[in-house]
């Protein structure tokens, strides 16, 4: 079985500042990776995700990822903050076949002026 | 083009009440899916349809069920609500059956808090 391990529930950090939230994973195979986004009162939306090739991951609005297998994790980052970056993250996983996402716990980036 | 509707956006029951969350999404896709959401525990699974016709269990089945009524519907009906399934619920929908890898595209979420 999968799992996902999302290794701050908060994160601050003022605006402007780079920020990385950090994901680990654990599985027997192989998976597909997935950074969502949830703003305040809204559904998630995607904000990169990982299937194969360069382990860089460019997404929306400026964040990036990198998976790294031998560690098993594939953490966001972001050089530089805005306000409207608050908001909770969540990484995820599937395994090759099916599309069954196991998220894990979120982390709420609070952004400060 | 809505997207993924969720209807009601809240509800409160009492315990043992029960009621049916409806979904539905205008954008063609074959597979949908309910989470849960529940705090510090990010989105659990609880059914999904890979395509019209079929549903299976995800990681949370126990106390719903669902019905997959058209390509467009699929509904989770909680037959005896319990205070434990006070949560926020989601319904999202993706392109392909079993395809990993294929965005998932999330409704707004229904507030159910039973009492």
């Amino acid at each position: 079985a999968q799992s996902v391990t999302q290794l701050d529930s908060q994160v601050p950090v003022f605006e402007e500042a780079p920020v990385e939230l950090r994901c680990n994973y654990s599985s027997s195979v192989s998976v597909y990776l997935f950074w969502y986004v949830q703003y305040p009162n809204q559904g998630l939306q995607l904000l990169l995700k990982y299937l194969s090739g360069s382990t860089l991951v460019k997404g929306i609005n400026g964040f990036e990822a990198e998976f790294n297998k031998s560690q098993t994790s594939f953490h966001l980052r972001k050089p530089s903050v805005h306000i409207s970056d608050t908001a909770e993250y969540f990484c995820a996983v599937s395994v090759l076949y099916g599309n069954k996402l196991v998220f894990g716990a979120g982390t709420i980036l609070r952004v400060k002026s | 083009n809505a997207g993924v509707t969720q209807t009601p956006k809240f509800q409160v029951l009492k315990t043992g009440q029960s009621m049916t969350l409806q979904c539905a999404q205008d954008m063609n896709h074959n597979s949908m899916y309910w989470y849960r959401q529940d705090p510090g525990m990010g989105l659990r699974l609880i059914y999904y349809s890979a395509s019209e016709g079929t549903t299976d269990k995800g990681e949370v089945p126990n106390g719903y069920n669902v019905s997959r009524l058209n390509k467009r519907e699929f509904s989770l009906r909680l037959e005896s609500a319990a205070p434990s399934q006070t949560s926020v619920y989601f319904c999202a929908s993706s392109v392909e059956p079993g395809l990993a890898g294929d965005e998932q595209y999330f409704g707004p979420g229904t507030r159910l808090t039973v009492t």
